[in-house]
């Protein structure tokens, strides 16, 4: 069965400061992989996905940037956090193709000061 | 473009009565609509998919494509059915990406 772990869980950080949050998936292999912001009052809001290593594609403008190294791991990034990049972070991952049930980490809380 | 919209952000039914979550898309193509969950302290899940056309917890949702909804819907609300609730779609592009909507969040009291 897939696992996807997520660190960290909580996160406080000032603005200005960088971002690392990553994200790991077990029992699969070449899975696509997507990051997943939900802000206050907001839905979830795709951010990137890739459907191997190496391949990112953005989906909004911003602040941040996704890189996949490895087949099974994805992070995300900042150079200098911003008040908004505050939210739910959250890591999915599906089997390749279309129309596949994602499955979900269990989320990063990162607040920016 | 797409776009999935749930109305209400918040929901309140007693234990016992039947319980209607709404959902309207817009989508050029062919989508597939989807109904995540996510109760208290859990992970967000899927719970049911309009394809597959089954009843799961209770709880069935049908495709409307005249008018472009998929609400979900329970005859009889147990207070464990208390969670978020998002619907979601997916194009036949993009490499699986699914478009949620904002989310409703049902109590149902006891």
């Amino acid at each position: 069965s897939q696992t996807i772990h997520q660190w960290p869980a909580t996160l406080v950080q000032p603005v200005g400061s960088p971002l690392s949050l990553e994200c790991t998936v077990e029992g699969t292999s070449n899975p696509n992989l997507y990051w997943y912001r939900q802000a206050a009052g907001r839905g979830l809001q795709l951010l990137f996905y890739s459907v191997g290593i190496g391949q990112i594609s953005s989906e909004v403008p911003q602040n941040l940037s996704a890189s996949r190294p490895q087949d099974r791991q994805f992070i995300l990034s900042s150079k200098k956090l911003l008040l908004s990049d505050s939210g739910f972070y959250l890591c999915a991952q599906s089997a390749g193709g279309v129309r596949n049930e994602q499955f979900f980490g269990p989320g990063t809380r990162l607040t920016v000061l | 473009a797409q776009r999935v919209t749930q109305p209400e952000k918040l929901l309140s039914v007693f234990k016992g009565a039947p319980v209607e979550l709404k959902c309207n898309y817009s989508y050029s193509g062919s989508p597939e609509l989807f109904w995540y969950v996510q109760y208290s302290r859990q992970r967000l899940q899927l719970l049911l998919r309009h394809i597959s056309r089954e009843s799961i917890k209770g709880f069935t949702a049908d495709l409307n494509k005249g008018e472009t909804s998929f609400h979900l819907k329970k005859p009889f609300a147990q207070e464990e059915d208390s969670a978020m609730y998002y619907c979601a779609l997916s194009g036949s592009t993009g490499a699986n990406n699914l478009f949620f909507g904002t989310g409703t969040r049902l109590t149902v009291i006891p």
